[in-house]
């Protein structure tokens, strides 16, 4: 079993449509759990940024945490076309100012149709 | 602020050739990583530096990768030799570890091809 686990999709939606992507994973030791969204021939660039379970809320864009299912989402809403990329789950263990690195999941390919 | 640069940003080798990628952080990041990316998976960590010195290396291939940042500031891996299994995207990110953007910022990658 992989640490993390990701639907890589596709997943295609129509514009305006509200967007739930989702990653689980299995070492109880993650702590800090991000988003990144990836287009095509470009690097990761960071979305959203938790630490604790609970929302957190970025303009249309919403990140949760659920510890206790080791389960962790990003909502879209209100999706544009302009929000058709690769999303990637990360996560990583509290390093106290050492190794850390990141966990990915496989990323989920998304497409928003106009 | 400029963005974290790599070069090359393509590359074609055969196997058993040797090949260098090179990265320049964004100015003042003490923290550097590299991080290896095959087609339809996601990122998986190489290397990480803290200014000149290693700070994790257990993923990386050591009998024919290597990697190295002098003067803590640019730094290169190595593949040698290749093989058909590193083909992938390399990526160089790096961290100024503030606390309200504890996220890396990655580089656009360098897309390695070994035929």
């Amino acid at each position: 079993q992989k640490e993390v686990e990701q639907d890589p999709g596709p997943l295609s939606v129509p514009e305006g449509a509200i967007v739930s992507l989702n990653c689980t994973y299995s070492n109880s030791a993650f702590q800090y759990f991000m988003w990144y969204r990836q287009y095509s021939r470009k690097g990761p660039e960071l979305l959203m940024y938790t630490y604790s379970s609970g929302n957190k809320e970025d303009g249309r864009f919403t990140a949760q945490v659920d510890k206790s299912s080791k389960y962790i989402s990003l909502f879209i809403r209100d999706s544009q076309p302009s929000d058709s990329a690769t999303y990637l789950c990360a996560m990583r263990m509290y390093s106290g100012g050492g190794a850390d690195g990141l966990t990915f999941g496989k990323g989920t390919h998304l497409i928003i149709q106009p | 602020e400029a963005g974290v640069a790599q070069s090359p940003r393509y590359k074609i080798i055969e196997k058993r050739q040797s090949v260098a990628f090179w990265c320049n952080p964004i100015s003042g990041h003490a923290t550097l990583y590299w991080y290896q990316q095959i087609l339809g998976q996601g990122p998986k960590l190489l290397i990480q530096f803290q200014n000149n010195g290693v700070v994790d290396d257990s993923q990386l291939p050591k009998d024919r990768f290597s990697a190295e940042r002098l003067k803590g500031v640019d730094s290169t891996l190595k593949i040698q030799p290749a093989k058909l299994e590193d083909s992938a995207v390399y990526l160089c990110a790096s961290s100024g570890r503030t606390a309200a953007n504890y996220g890396y910022t990655f580089g656009s990658g360098t897309r390695l091809t070994v035929v």
